[in-house]
């Protein structure tokens, strides 16, 4: 099983409003990221988490906050948003950090539409 | 962060021809991966090479990771519609640290 799972799939939201992207995987990996994609360009990382640790930030707004509650659950709280911010989101999770090889799974993304 | 130049940017096929795009970089990676992306969705990985000169087939898929562990090929032979879609490769340094290509956007016509 090689599944990561994101929810919810779709979120539209106020520039108002709180609240949360949720990513879990059950494959026992010890490293997961979030990233912002825009269409048809790359990802881009914003934050990974390296045995439930924010090990990378890269300069992302402290309008997106990350948490890791436990190895397998990664959170991203929202608030303030601007319509900017409207983009796919993206969870991945690899094994173990330390590994000199490493392979990155994704989830299949939450489409955030922010008005 | 780095990003590996991804070549060509875009390509329009006929049903049934083969393709081939590559991905380089100015840093030497351990491994070398190649993602599929549909519209909303996200990456789905093809391929994971792991040893400089590996050659690694899945299917009518194909790729090579390069002498130099500077670059990778994907090769698709005989395409078909589901085939369309944004590939992208990605270059993992070391850890949990890994640098996409800017992708190649597939277009079949059938």
């Amino acid at each position: 099983d090689t599944e990561v799972t994101q929810t919810p799939k779709h979120l539209v939201m106020g520039m108002t409003n709180k609240k949360s992207l949720k990513c879990e995987q059950h494959m026992g990996h010890r490293a997961m990221y979030w990233y912002k994609q825009k269409a048809k360009k790359p990802p881009e990382l914003m934050f990974v988490y390296s045995y439930e640790k924010l090990s990378i930030n890269e300069s992302v707004p402290s309008r997106f906050s990350p948490e890791c509650p436990n190895s397998s659950l990664l959170n991203l709280h929202l608030h303030a948003l601007q319509p900017e911010d409207s983009a796919l989101y993206l969870c991945a999770s690899s094994q173990d950090p330390g590994q000199g090889t490493n392979i990155q799974y994704f989830g299949a993304g939450t489409r955030l539409s922010v008005l | 962060g780095q990003q590996l130049n991804q070549s060509p940017q875009s390509m329009f096929i006929q049903e049934g021809e083969d393709v081939s795009m590559n991905c380089t970089s100015s840093s030497i990676f351990n491994t070398w991966l190649w993602y599929k992306q549909d519209p909303g969705e996200g990456p789905v990985l093809l391929i994971a090479l792991y040893k400089a000169g590996e050659l690694t087939s899945n299917g009518r898929l194909t790729a090579q990771f390069g002498i130099t562990r500077k670059d990778s090929f994907l090769n698709i032979s005989a395409s078909i519609p589901s085939d369309v879609g944004i590939y992208f490769c990605a270059g993992q340094l070391y850890g949990n640290q890994f640098y996409f290509g800017t992708g190649t956007s597939l277009t079949v016509i059938p």
